[in-house]
């Protein structure tokens, strides 16, 4: 069946440095989609990804689709405190929804 | 805006015994989820049900049952409880489109204790 995988695991940054969060499904995948689950709460959607080659910015996260549609990625840039928590990726092919393991970012002020 | 409403929020039981969680989705969302997420891990999918009828299966023991009624919300019962199934258990909702493309929107989750 369909598989995500999301590295890394875990990342702990500093303050201002920038954050990556890779993900990789096992079958070409019809949208790609973002959470992030801060600690104690839960998943809440970031962001769609539907085309091929996608790129979406917010603010400073930047959510790439690959050309494929199997393989994504999440760029943080300049981490704030603010954006501890455990950010997932979610590969949907018809009404099959899958989950990474997700990437836990800690921010050290 | 409405949002999922899942209840309980905590539920305490001991082995062997049985329990009902309980999922409200967002108005007019046609599709409902449920995920189990243990601490520390991602959410694993186990079953979701599109207007009433079950459309996928993921990783539910046969211990487990769930059903859609006719008013969207959704019930998942588990029976002969173990251990291991203390988890954080979320419902999401998610409006089906054609492309199936709609986003999930999830509940605070119900927090089942297994003693």
């Amino acid at each position: 069946g369909q598989q995500v995988m999301q590295i890394p695991q875990y990342q702990h940054v500093q303050e201002g440095e920038d954050f990556t969060t890779y993900c990789n499904s096992s079958t070409t995948l019809s949208n790609i989609q973002w959470y992030k689950q801060r600690p104690g709460g839960h998943p809440v959607f970031l962001i769609q990804l539907v085309k091929s080659g996608e790129v979406k910015k917010q603010k400073r996260l930047t959510f790439q689709f690959g050309e494929a549609k199997k393989n994504s990625s999440l760029h943080i840039t300049a981490t704030q405190t603010t954006d501890v928590g455990t950010y997932f990726c979610a590969g949907q092919n018809n009404n099959d929804m899958r989950f990474g393991a997700g990437t836990r970012l800690t921010v050290k002020p | 805006a409405a949002g999922v409403i899942q209840s309980p929020r905590h539920l305490i039981k001991e082995k062997r015994e049985t329990a009902t969680l309980k999922c409200y989705p967002i108005p007019r969302h046609d599709t409902v989820y449920w995920y189990q997420q243990g601490p520390g891990q991602d959410p694993q999918f186990l079953i979701s049900f599109y207007e009433k009828m079950q459309s996928d299966k993921g990783s539910i023991p046969d211990r487990f049952s769930a059903q859609q009624f006719s008013d969207y919300h959704s019930e998942l019962n588990m029976s002969s409880l173990e251990l291991g199934d203390s988890a954080l258990y979320f419902c999401a909702s998610s409006l089906y489109v054609s492309s199936g493309n709609s986003p999930l929107h999830f509940g605070n989750g119900t927090r089942l204790t297994v003693t």
